[in-house]
């Protein structure tokens, strides 16, 4: 296991819902970051944050929003979703942010379904 | 904008072959380069992380090479096994762990 886990491991929802994702690292990491894993798709980085701060927002719409309330819990709350939003959202943290010999360690992911 | 791209896109051998597996970028200032492995339904593992400055790194039957001036990284297995079979995907680290995939190669060791 990789010190990072996600929840729920599989979200089934409608399009009005509001669910919230959950990843906690125990890896004593200062950054954390959420990507989505879409189809034929390549990794897309969606949020980082150093030390609690967000560094990175990559032009993610807002319907999603992070959270992240401390180093070791990073949230991803997510409403009126759609469709195409469907995808494998991925929790990653890693010691420093910027540091070249920094090392990602992943979750296993939130296979997200939007009805 | 950076580019990754990963050549072939699924790659099926017997079991016991080397292989190697490709990686090119557009963009050179790169921090590092990592190898990943992912199963499916499963997260992300990291295999070997190479340096700029530096030109392979080595795990196990795994070796990772880095041609920065020409864009290029190569994972050698040696010696496949079905344990194996999994998508291997390279990322490039352009600093401030701003991380650029591929869409990786999805490789089948059959026994």
């Amino acid at each position: 296991e990789t010190g990072v886990t996600q929840t729920p491991r599989h979200l089934v929802m409608g399009m009005t819902n509001k669910k919230s994702l959950k990843c906690e690292q125990h890896l004593g990491h200062n950054a954390m970051y959420w990507y989505k894993q879409s189809a034929k798709k390549p990794l897309e980085l969606m949020f980082v944050y150093n030390f609690k701060e967000q560094t990175e927002n990559n032009s993610v719409p807002s319907r999603f929003s992070p959270e992240c309330p401390n180093s070791s819990h990073l949230f991803l709350h997510l409403h009126t979703l759609q469709p195409e939003d469907s995808a494998l959202y991925l929790c990653a943290s890693s010691q420093h942010s910027g540091a070249t010999t920094d090392t990602q360690y992943f979750g296993p992911g939130t296979r997200l379904t939007v009805l | 904008k950076q580019e990754v791209t990963q050549i072939p896109a699924a790659l099926s051998v017997p079991e016991g072959e080397n292989l190697v597996l490709n990686c090119s970028f557009t963009d050179s200032a790169i921090y590092n380069l990592q190898w990943f492995r992912q199963d499916p339904g499963k997260g992300l593992t990291s295999l070997l992380l190479i340096q700029s400055s530096q030109r392979e790194q080595t795990s196990g039957r795994l070796n990772a090479s880095l041609d920065k001036s020409s864009g290029r990284s190569t994972l050698y297995i040696a010696a496949s096994q079905p344990g194996d079979s999994a998508t291997y995907l390279c990322a490039v680290n352009e600093g401030y762990s701003t991380l650029t995939f591929g869409k990786g190669t999805m490789l089948l060791v059959s026994p």
